[in-house]
């Protein structure tokens, strides 16, 4: 079955760009979403086909996907946005993958 | 407001059945297939299958099959995940989402399961 990589943990200072990357055999093939989940709460969609952004989810929230890797960014990152994210993709076939999450900390 | 609401955390003994419930709102539920995922503590997300409300057409991620069972009642646009004999390695809280083509647009806000 298909596998994504991330990251462990990703630490950014606020005000700065996170970049939270989810590699994958030709991922740039497929379509990437994100999910931010917060500590105690359920899972949020913050991107969807690599590039779009839910209502209501900030503009400071974007995604790329090329080749190997697909990248969402956060910028002028605040405290709020300290949480694990995680890449999803539908593999083609029956499956849909998660990636095993990116920490993302808020120095 | 599209929302999905799940039944509220259980305690069990291994070897219990369980059943867990996913209520949907504000949506044609028959048109978009819901998905179970399990989280274990301070792990990540998985998923353990998907089913389409229209038909009752359920498929399971491998190392999910035959350890569960996911069904839905459209007349009450509910969606269930339910265990026959559960096994302290079902502790964790499970999540029911929305599918929205190939992504999770809605989530539940997620069921506590513990068995000792």
């Amino acid at each position: 079955s298909y596998v994504l990589t991330q990251s462990p943990s990703v630490s950014v200072a606020p005000g700065k760009t996170a970049m939270i990357t989810c590699g994958g055999d030709n991922i740039g093939l497929k379509s990437v979403h994100w999910y931010q989940q917060k500590p105690g709460q359920a899972p949020v969609l913050v991107i969807y086909y690599d590039t779009d952004r839910p209502s209501g989810i900030p503009e400071r929230f974007s995604g790329s996907n090329s080749g190997t890797t697909a990248t969402l960014s956060i910028s002028r990152v605040e405290a709020g946005d300290e949480a694990d994210y995680y890449c999803q993709v539908w593999d083609g076939t029956r499956d849909y993958v998660f990636g095993p999450g990116t920490k993302v900390t808020v120095l | 407001e599209v929302q999905l609401v799940q039944s509220g955390a259980e305690v069990k003994k291994s070897g219990e059945s369980l059943k867990i419930s996913c209520e949907t709102s504000d949506y044609d539920f028959a048109n978009y297939w819901i998905a179970w995922v399990r989280q274990r503590p301070g792990k990540g997300l998985e998923l353990m299958g998907v089913i389409d409300p229209y038909d009752s057409d359920a498929r399971y991620s491998p190392s999910f099959q035959g350890q569960v069972t996911i069904s839905v009642d459209k007349f009450i646009a509910t969606a269930f995940l339910q265990w026959s004999r559960l096994q302290a390695s079902d502790s964790a809280m499970y999540y029911c989402a929305r599918l929205q083509r190939r992504y999770f647009d809605h989530w539940g806000q997620g069921t506590l399961v513990t068995v000792s």
